[in-house]
């Protein structure tokens, strides 16, 4: 039972425009996510988290919001570059284990 | 600092046979948590070790199984593989434990059953 989706499994984007990474969950007891990107033959690289108690946090080109009523997060990218092209993974914190989405696989165009 | 280390990074094995994958935390991290990467699944949750203890562990058989040592080196072991344990296998490590901290992972072990 998948209890985080991201249901886009790609993303365009041109470079120097935003992209948005779409991410909801279902299990109301999760207080804390994450966004990891992943290139190919690698291990996931920590972007940027977010705790239930916020609904917004920046890093750089990095924004991450919550709506917890919706039970959805998404990760902003501005602007983007080509280098940002990657898999993205949201993930939520169940307090032992990381629950991942699908990815968000991310290409962002000269 | 270095990063979390996992060996080997590629594996080729038979049906039934068994594997043992290595994990090197990041100094200072005593959490260990494993992970199997595949196309269809995504990323699950194996287990998750702490001081030599297993604290938590994912909806894997009995199969999969893991262990801690006092350096906090971790290592997984699979048994009577079969070809749907094809995957990327990531090691992470965090501080305490993933409670509201990131985890740090590995490069993986690609292992492929044949």
């Amino acid at each position: 039972d998948q209890q985080v989706k991201q249901n886009s499994p790609s993303l365009s984007v041109q470079e120097g425009r935003i992209s948005i990474l779409n991410c909801d969950y279902t299990n109301s007891m999760f207080d804390y996510f994450l966004w990891y990107k992943k290139y190919p033959a690698e291990g996931p690289t920590f972007l940027i988290s977010i705790s239930s108690i916020k609904d917004k946090n920046e890093d750089g080109r990095f924004t991450v919001f919550l709506n917890k009523s919706a039970k959805h997060l998404s990760l902003h990218i501005v602007p983007s570059q080509p280098g940002d092209s990657a898999v993205y993974f949201c993930a939520a914190n169940s307090g032992y284990a990381l629950n991942f989405g699908k990815g968000t696989s991310l290409l962002v165009t000269p | 600092k270095a990063g979390v280390t996992q060996t080997p990074r590629y594996l080729i094995k038979t049906r039934g046979q068994q594997v043992t994958l290595s994990c090197s935390p990041i100094s200072g991290h005593r959490s260990v948590s494993w992970y199997q990467q595949t196309p269809g699944q995504g990323l699950q949750f194996l287990f998750e070790y702490f001081s030599e203890t297993q604290r938590n562990k994912g909806n894997f058989p009995g199969r999969f199984s893991g262990r801690q040592f006092s350096n906090s080196r971790s290592e997984m072991n699979v048994s009577t593989l079969e070809l749907g344990d094809s995957a990327l296998y990531l090691c992470a490590s965090s501080l305490v434990g993933q409670l509201r901290t990131e985890a740090f992972f590995g490069q993986g072990t690609r292992l492929t059953v044949v």
